[in-house]
């Protein structure tokens, strides 16, 4: 069974750092490509980045370019979000989703809050 | 990148058919077959429901079917059913080797 689960999830003030992790299983994770996704509260979907399965191509979304670096560790099946400068705008569930063309597979999400 | 256009909401009787539309651009929808919806059940992980315009992933129900015509993709559900209630998102590859999403449609099934 493929499962993707999110971590790292709080609570940060305005100008601070956070870093997300996705723990995946189920699959030859160095295979894929992956992104993340936010929902902003009472919001819909934004794709905020893209990484390759070998690394080699990362792409961001115009609100978060600067700010958030996506990597991965394949050896450990993970995948990060480093999100820094964070804004009250950045309050929002943050997915983890599989694919290239389409995200056929994504985790249940984590909640960061941005709030002083 | 701006978000692809979809109605806020629609709604259908059980067994009855909706189609939702997501307009784009000749950068988005309009250039590539890379449209995909997603259906999401609040608080739940989203569901992939149709990738590269019109293909249906292995488990999804045959009720769902996807198209496009020019800068505009459209996802139709047949047969309705109270499951089907949820919010509907499209997707879309850019020229901008980006992806968007549509701002999402609020499904009510009556």
């Amino acid at each position: 069974e493929v499962r993707l689960v999110e971590s790292g999830a709080g609570l940060v003030q305005p100008g601070g750092s956070l870093r997300l992790s996705c723990a995946a299983s189920g699959f030859t994770f160095s295979s894929y490509s992956m992104n993340w996704v936010r929902q902003a509260p009472g919001k819909g979907l934004e794709w905020i980045s893209y990484i390759s399965a070998s690394s080699t191509s990362i792409y961001y979304g115009d609100s978060v370019r600067g700010r958030f670096t996506i990597s991965r560790d394949n050896a450990k099946n993970s995948l990060f979000l480093q999100m820094n400068s964070l804004r009250a705008d950045d309050t929002a569930v943050y997915f983890c989703a599989r694919g290239l063309r389409s995200l056929d597979q994504w985790g249940q999400g984590t909640l960061v809050t941005v709030s002083s | 990148q701006s978000a692809l256009t979809q109605p806020a909401s629609v709604s259908g009787s059980p067994g009855q058919s909706i189609t939702i539309s997501c307009t784009g651009t000749s950068s988005d929808v309009g250039g590539f077959n890379f449209v995909s919806w997603y259906q999401h059940h609040p608080g739940k992980a989203p569901k992939l429901m149709i990738s590269d315009v019109s293909v249906r992933p292995s488990g999804v129900s045959n009720r769902f079917s996807g198209s496009k015509s020019g800068n505009t993709a459209s996802l139709t559900i047949s047969g309705l059913q109270a499951e089907d209630e949820a919010d509907y998102y499209c997707s879309s590859y850019t020229s901008s080797s980006t992806w968007v999403f549509g701002g999402g449609t609020k499904l009510t099934v009556l």
